[in-house]
C-alpha cells in the first residue's frame, strides 16, 4: 500500500542526546515537510523539501536539522540544541504541480524528553 | 495577527444536530484551503478542500470568502463519529506548497 512510514512510534531521549525520525514514502511526491504539534496547539512547520538535495527552513527550524538524498525519506534530526523537544512529529508529503495539492501524513512519532 | 484562527471550542451537540465552523486567514495572496480532521493522538487527515464556489461532500459543506478571508465547515445531522478536533488549513505564502494549520475546533457529538 502507498504512504508515509514515520519510526520509531515512541522515543524516549535524554537531554543533550540528539535523535533522528526517519521518514519514508512511496506515493512518488517530490514535496516532504516536517511538522511539530504540542498539546492543544496547531501543528508548526519545521522544514520542508520541494526536491531531493533542497531543504527550506519553517517557521521553528532552530535546534533541528534535515536531509533529503533521496525522494522517498525525508529524515528529521533533533539536535540538542533543541530545549523543548517532547512534542508529537509529522511527517508528510505532497505532489508538485500546483499549489492546490493535498498533502498526506504519516502516523507520527511521539518523542520524550527524560 | 495568527496567520489561521479558529475558535477552539469544545462545541458539544446531541446527535443529528447541524454545527458550523468559522476560521480566518491573514494572507490574502493565500490560494488552497482545506479542512483537516484530526482524532486524539492521531494524524490529521484531510477532510476536504474548499472551493471559491463552495462545495459539498455528503454531509459537509465547506464554504469560502476571499473578500472577508473567512472559511467556513457546515456538518449536518451529525454523527457520534464526527467527534475529533477540525482543522483549518490554508497554504503559506512564498513556502512552495507548505501549509498554515489553524489550532483546531474541538467537536463532542453526544448520544
Amino acid at each position: 500500500d502507498g504512504g508515509i512510514t514515520q519510526s520509531p512510534k515512541y522515543l524516549f531521549r535524554k537531554e543533550g542526546q540528539n535523535v533522528t525520525l526517519s521518514c519514508e514514502q512511496n506515493l512518488n511526491h517530490d514535496a516532504m515537510y516536517w511538522y511539530r504539534q504540542d498539546p492543544g496547539q496547531g501543528l508548526r512547520l519545521i522544514y520542508y523539501s520541494q526536491i531531493v538535495n533542497d531543504f527550506q527552513k519553517g517557521d521553528i527550524a532552530e535546534g533541528y536539522s534535515v536531509s533529503r538524498e533521496k525522494k522517498e525519506s525525508f529524515p528529521l534530526t533533533v539536535t540538542s540544541a533543541q530545549k523543548n523537544p517532547t512534542a508529537f512529529y509529522l511527517c508528510a508529503s505532497s505532489a508538485q504541480g500546483y499549489s492546490g495539492n493535498t498533502i498526506y501524513f504519516g502516523e507520527g512519532s511521539w518523542l520524550t524528553v527524560v | 495577527r495568527k496567520e489561521v484562527e479558529q475558535d477552539p471550542g469544545p462545541f458539544n451537540v446531541p446527535e443529528g444536530a447541524t454545527v458550523a465552523f468559522n476560521c480566518t486567514y491573514s494572507n490574502s495572496a493565500s490560494q488552497s484551503f482545506f479542512w483537516y480532521r484530526q482524532d486524539c493522538r492521531k494524524e490529521p487527515k484531510l477532510l476536504m478542500s474548499v472551493y471559491s464556489s463552495g462545495n459539498e461532500d455528503g454531509r459537509f459543506t465547506a464554504q469560502l470568502n476571499r473578500a472577508s478571508q473567512y472559511i467556513s465547515l457546515l456538518i449536518r445531522d451529525s454523527k457520534l463519529s464526527d467527534s475529533a478536533t477540525y482543522l483549518c488549513v490554508v497554504n503559506k505564502a512564498n513556502s512552495g506548497y507548505a501549509l498554515n494549520f489553524g489550532k483546531g475546533t474541538s467537536l463532542l457529538v453526544t448520544p
